[in-house]
């Protein structure tokens, strides 16, 4: 069974702080990483990608991946409030294989 | 460029109906995988089409049916309505010779079982 474990929160960090947004997975197999916001009634949007052990960075977010201890998590810098949000971990075995999602973890950032 | 589309956006029925929904990928994409998110939790797989056969299946009863149609569109084929099928239903596309292999969803169509 491959499952994907979040922390369903909710995280509150104020404004401007850093949010640390953490996921392991079971499945060693896994190539590809996936993550999406969701906002509350809308469909998932994806946020970043990431395929190679360590850092990738776009903008204020940044994926971390540790494939040793089957561990990714999501930076996101200079928290905003309209970053809160439902975060999805996702993962997959590369290509177009089905992705399979934890099942979030609330984000809420307090101006 | 369009984004994925799903229709419809809402939609009630009751027990033991059927129901089809359908999605439009986006531009230059193949593929349309089906997802169902219940509330609270993460989407779930239930199939994915492409050159119009279904590739790879969830673990969904064969209650869940689809189709793919030459322009890449598919419908999404719900039979028997249990309760338990009310959830959004999600429309991911993709492209099978992209590098990359992201997988982008529609808007959603929210499925209520009375």
């Amino acid at each position: 069974q491959k499952e994907v474990e979040q922390n369903s929160g909710p995280l509150s960090v104020p404004e401007g702080a850093i949010a640390s947004l953490n996921c392991t997975y079971s499945d060693r197999g896994s190539q590809s990483f996936f993550w999406y916001r969701q906002y509350s009634g809308k469909s998932p949007e994806l946020i970043m990608f990431i395929y190679s052990n360590g850092d990738k960075e776009d903008g204020r977010f940044t994926a971390q991946l540790n494939k040793a201890s089957q561990y990714v998590s999501l930076l996101i810098r200079d928290s905003q409030p309209s970053d809160s949000a439902t975060y999805l971990c996702a993962v997959n075995w590369g290509g177009n294989t089905p992705l399979v999602f934890g099942k979030g973890t609330r984000l809420s950032v307090i101006a | 460029d369009a984004g994925v589309t799903q229709s419809p956006t809402h939609l009630i029925k009751t027990r033991g109906q059927q129901v089809t929904l359908r999605c439009s990928p986006k531009s230059g994409h193949d593929t349309v995988s089906w997802y169902q998110q219940a509330l609270g939790q993460g989407p779930q797989f239930i199939f994915q089409y492409y050159e119009e056969e279904e590739r790879q299946r969830g673990n969904f009863p064969d209650r869940f049916s689809g189709h793919q149609f030459p322009n890449y569109s598919s419908e999404l084929n719900v039979n028997a309505l249990l309760l338990g099928d009310s959830a959004l239903y999600l429309c991911a596309s993709s492209s099978r010779v992209s590098f990359s292999y992201e997988q982008f969803f529609g808007p959603g169509t929210r499925l209520t079982v009375l």
